[in-house]
């Protein structure tokens, strides 16, 4: 069965420091890819994608993320953590009509 | 241009009742999914539909019915409502997948609670 593990359930990193969050999926062909982030009781903001083409996409809020075909995985990252990007982050796979995400990530920020 | 607007933001039901939670979009996309999202769970597609008159199942279909008779609306229907609904629901919207571009849009949520 098609499926995304993300599998860090909670991360504390330093502001300033980098960041990494880890997403793997599992389908036959390559499908699209999506981050997104969620703050408390709010919606999803999509942060980028991965349609084709550059393995390496940049995203909003300072974010890039790298499609690794050979590894199954679609990574998050930022060079610079600030206090504002605490919040849960969500992997998510389309593949035909079918979209499923992972069980999230949530990020606290060190002062 | 409002995008992804769901009505209601909250509502509290009893065991057994009905209710539906509507979606509309108006940005013309002929993809619109709903989702659940519950702790520890991520968002859980429940149905999807890729135009008028045309929905399916996605992981979680059991106990939600969908119908969708024009591009604009896409509401979810519980018709008798389980303590283990009790869930935030989104719907989204995009263009078809097989536009190579399907970027998907959110509404804001709605809240629901059965007691």
């Amino acid at each position: 069965a098609q499926s995304v593990t993300q599998p860090d359930i909670h991360i504390t990193v330093s502001e300033g420091a980098s960041l990494e969050l880890r997403c793997n999926y599992s389908y036959g062909a390559t499908p699209y890819l999506f981050w997104y982030v969620q703050s408390p009781g709010q919606g999803l903001q999509l942060l980028l994608k991965y349609f084709s083409g550059d393995t390496l996409v940049q995203g909003i809020k300072g974010f890039e993320a790298e499609f690794k075909r050979s590894q199954s995985s679609f990574n998050l990252r930022k060079p610079s953590v600030h206090w504002s990007d605490a919040a849960e982050y969500f992997c998510a796979v389309l593949n035909n009509n079918d979209m499923r995400f992972g069980a999230g990530t949530r990020l606290t920020v060190k002062p | 241009n409002a995008g992804v607007t769901q009505t209601p933001k909250f509502q509290v039901l009893k065991t057994g009742q009905s209710m539906t939670l509507q979606c509309a979009q108006d940005m013309n996309h002929e993809y619109m999914s709903w989702y659940r999202q519950d702790p520890g769970m991520g968002l859980r597609l429940i149905h999807y539909s890729v135009g008028a008159g045309i929905t399916d199942q996605g992981e979680v279909p059991n106990g939600y019915n969908v119908s969708r008779s024009t591009t604009e609306d896409f509401p979810l229907r519980l018709l008798s409502a389980a303590p283990s609904q009790t869930s935030v629901y989104f719907c989204a919207s995009s263009s078809l997948p097989t536009s190579g571009r399907p970027e998907q849009y959110f509404g804001p949520g709605t809240r629901l609670t059965v007691t």
